[in-house]
């Protein structure tokens, strides 16, 4: 069975360019994360999907930063306009959802570095 | 915001000896999860234990969970060389949504 899959592997862009990193989950997957990740950090959620629906984005700098899960199956996350800061390494993750008690999967990351 | 605190930041040891691992945690619990990250796996899920639990096994690893105090521990017996990687645990809450949240890590290194 194929994991979450995440594009790119890795990004460099100058400051103030938009950049978007996208992510397959695992079939199945209801539930579906997005977390951002400092170097020597813990992961740190940015934004919670049921399906098709952000349920919890209160992380998320909205001025920007946007994301979309259509048809409540892969998701893109934006930056526009990237600043320096958001160097760091952004994961998807997904689980079947509907329970706490179940695990959540991790793609591979893409490592954004903004110059 | 973080959660859960790993204890210590870096371990390092000698291949065959145990590692342990603390995770202190500030809410209520639903369950509460260890996780690998190596740059070679991205982070990988190791164990879940429920807040009902005590101690759970899986190969070479064991968790023991104290609600009381809030803290969990992650033991792995007869280190490898492969098992050198960062180890978090991620807490979710006993109300509101289901979100894994992170603490910082233990960075284990295991010398050959």
């Amino acid at each position: 069975e194929a994991g979450v899959v995440q594009s790119p592997r890795y990004k460099i862009i100058e400051k103030k360019q938009p950049v978007a990193f996208w992510c397959n989950p695992i079939s199945g997957h209801n539930t579906l994360y997005w977390y951002l990740q400092n170097l020597g950090q813990g992961p740190e959620l940015l934004i919670r999907y049921e399906n098709e629906e952000a349920v919890d984005d209160s992380q998320l700098p909205k001025d920007r930063f946007s994301a979309e899960r259509l048809k409540g199956v892969d998701s893109t996350l934006k930056i526009q306009p990237a600043e320096l800061g958001d160097s760091a390494v952004y994961l998807c993750a997904s689980s079947l959802g509907g329970d706490r008690a179940t695990e959540a999967f991790f793609g591979q990351g893409t490592r954004l570095t903004v110059v | 915001s973080q959660q859960g605190e790993e204890d210590p930041q870096a371990l390092s040891i000698q291949e065959g000896e145990n590692a342990t691992m603390n995770c202190s945690y500030k809410t209520s619990i639903n369950n509460l999860q260890w996780y690998r990250q190596n740059s070679g796996r991205g982070l990988v899920h190791l164990i879940l234990i429920r807040s009902n639990e005590r101690e759970k096994h899986s190969g070479r690893l064991r968790v023991t969970l104290d609600t009381s105090k809030k803290s969990s521990s992650l033991l792995i017996t007869a280190s490898r060389a492969a098992d050198t990687a960062s180890y978090f645990c991620a807490t979710v809450s006993s109300g509101g949504s289901y979100i894994p949240t992170f603490g910082r890590g233990t960075s284990l290194i295991v010398h050959p």
